[in-house]
């Protein structure tokens, strides 16, 4: 039972390249969660999927597209990245949206030259 | 503008002290949540205490609201090493019972000195 996972753990990219963040739980969860962690700051919500084949702005969208494979697996693209989304980018799982605890993968690292 | 914020940002105490960290939020709440995040990992949920609660134990970790003051406190006691992280808390909002999106504070950086 991994619970949630993320890849990669690190990457860095020039102004202008677009990459995929692949993100999937074997918890069997309703819910998944796309967030971004920037120095001295809480996390923010980027997407979520609220459930299979559903998925909705969160706070901080622009920029982003997600993509909610099947039930396990939420993926978030960045189509054309920009220094400010050096970020710490988690992704979130839980049985249902809002009312129940998150359970976070271990985050991946971009760094946008 | 915020709707979860801690205090005090950091925390620096003494392995077997008590740490007390605080959150307070803006409107009405469904439930609150408390997070640990050891450095360069993700969040681990720790408690959550629905708005109809007072007060929540879990092992060494105590937690209170108050929605009159709209705060919660956690403390944790007789700490130790292995507790140095960031706490964050984080807060549903009441849609009267619609489903929302948990906002996360700032956090607060405990460092429990050996």
């Amino acid at each position: 039972n991994a619970g949630v996972t993320q890849t990669p753990k690190f990457q860095v990219l020039k102004t202008g390249q677009s990459m995929t963040l692949q993100c999937a739980q074997d918890m069997n969860h309703n819910s998944m969660y796309w967030y971004r962690q920037d120095p001295g700051m809480g996390l923010r919500l980027i997407y979520y999927s609220a459930s299979e084949g559903t998925t909705d702005k969160g706070e901080v969208p622009n920029g982003y597209n997600v993509s909610r494979l099947n039930k396990r697996e939420f993926s978030l693209r960045l189509e054309s990245a920009a220094p400010s989304q050096t970020s710490v980018y988690f992704c979130a799982s839980s049985g249902y949206r809002g009312v129940e605890t998150q359970y976070f993968g271990p985050g991946t690292r971009l760094l946008v030259l | 503008s915020q709707q979860g914020e801690e205090d005090p940002q950091a925390l620096s105490i003494q392995e077997g002290e008590n740490a007390t960290m605080n959150c307070s939020y803006k409107t009405s709440i469904n439930n609150l949540q408390w997070y640990r995040q050891n450095s360069g990992r993700g969040l681990v949920h720790l408690i959550l205490i629905r708005s109809n609660e007072r007060e929540k134990h879990s092992g060494r970790l105590r937690v209170t609201l108050d929605t009159s003051k709209k705060s919660s406190s956690l403390l944790i006691t007789a700490s130790r090493a292995a507790d140095t992280a960031s706490y964050f808390c984080a807060t549903l909002l009441n849609y009267g019972g619609s489903q929302g999106n948990l906002i996360f504070g700032k956090g607060t950086k405990l460092s429990v000195k050996p």
